[in-house]
């Protein structure tokens, strides 16, 4: 079993839609949880960073886990064209230790 | 413009060749990550380094080593390169421990094609 596991898509939404995205992991000992957002070519950047279970919101964005079920989300309001990227989640046992990403998911708003 | 900074930017090599991949973390920081990214195995982590000691090892194969230098820059040595080896290669760095924070710092990726 991957220690962590994404719908790699891809999925089109029309511009203004929600979109949900989500990751599920194997072991409970990953205690940080990120969104990264990568640009075709470009690096991923982190887009959320939460530690433990519950919501954070940045804007257009709130990040989602549950430790419970292994279970982590990011949805994104109000949907752009400028969305239009590849996001990964990723996962750490400590603040230090290596991240450990998922597949990605493909995500294309269209105008 | 993250900081991080990787060369060369794409590399073109032949089979049974061997390649350096360069990285300069951004200013300060400590650690350095080799991830490798393909179609389809998505961004796999390679090699983890703080401070010039090795921290974590994935799944490296035995062609491929690393190394992180005195000034705290990193190479990426590939060798007997075979055609399963194209994929990008990126570079990512961070504070380093015991700083509580998720965030790596990407580069732009170095592109290696095998022929």
């Amino acid at each position: 079993q991957k220690e962590v596991e994404q719908d790699p898509g891809p999925l089109s939404v029309p511009e203004g839609a929600i979109v949900s995205l989500n990751c599920t992991y194997s072991n409970s000992a990953f205690q940080y949880f990120m969104w990264y957002r990568q640009y075709s070519r470009k690096g991923p950047e982190l887009l959320m960073y939460t530690y433990s279970s519950g919501n954070k919101e940045d804007g257009r964005f709130t990040a989602q886990v549950d430790k419970s079920s292994k279970y982590i989300s990011l949805f994104i309001r109000d949907s752009q064209p400028s969305d239009s990227a590849t996001y990964l989640c990723a996962i750490r046992k400590t603040s230090y230790d290596k991240v450990i990403f998922g597949p990605g998911t493909s995500l294309s708003v269209i105008p | 413009d993250s900081g991080v900074t990787q060369t060369p930017k794409h590399l073109i090599t032949a089979t049974g060749q061997r390649v350096t991949l360069r990285c300069s973390p951004r200013s300060g920081d400590l650690s350095v990550y080799w991830y490798q990214q393909s179609l389809d195995q998505g961004l796999q982590f390679l090699i983890q380094y703080y401070n010039g000691e090795e921290r974590a090892k994935g799944n490296i194969l035995e062609r491929f080593s690393a190394q992180q230098f005195p000034d705290l820059h990193s190479e990426l040595n590939l060798s007997s390169l075979e055609l399963g080896d194209s994929a990008l290669y990126f570079c990512a760095s961070s504070v380093g421990a015991g700083v509580n924070t998720g965030e790596l710092f990407f580069g732009e990726g170095s592109r290696l094609t095998v022929l």
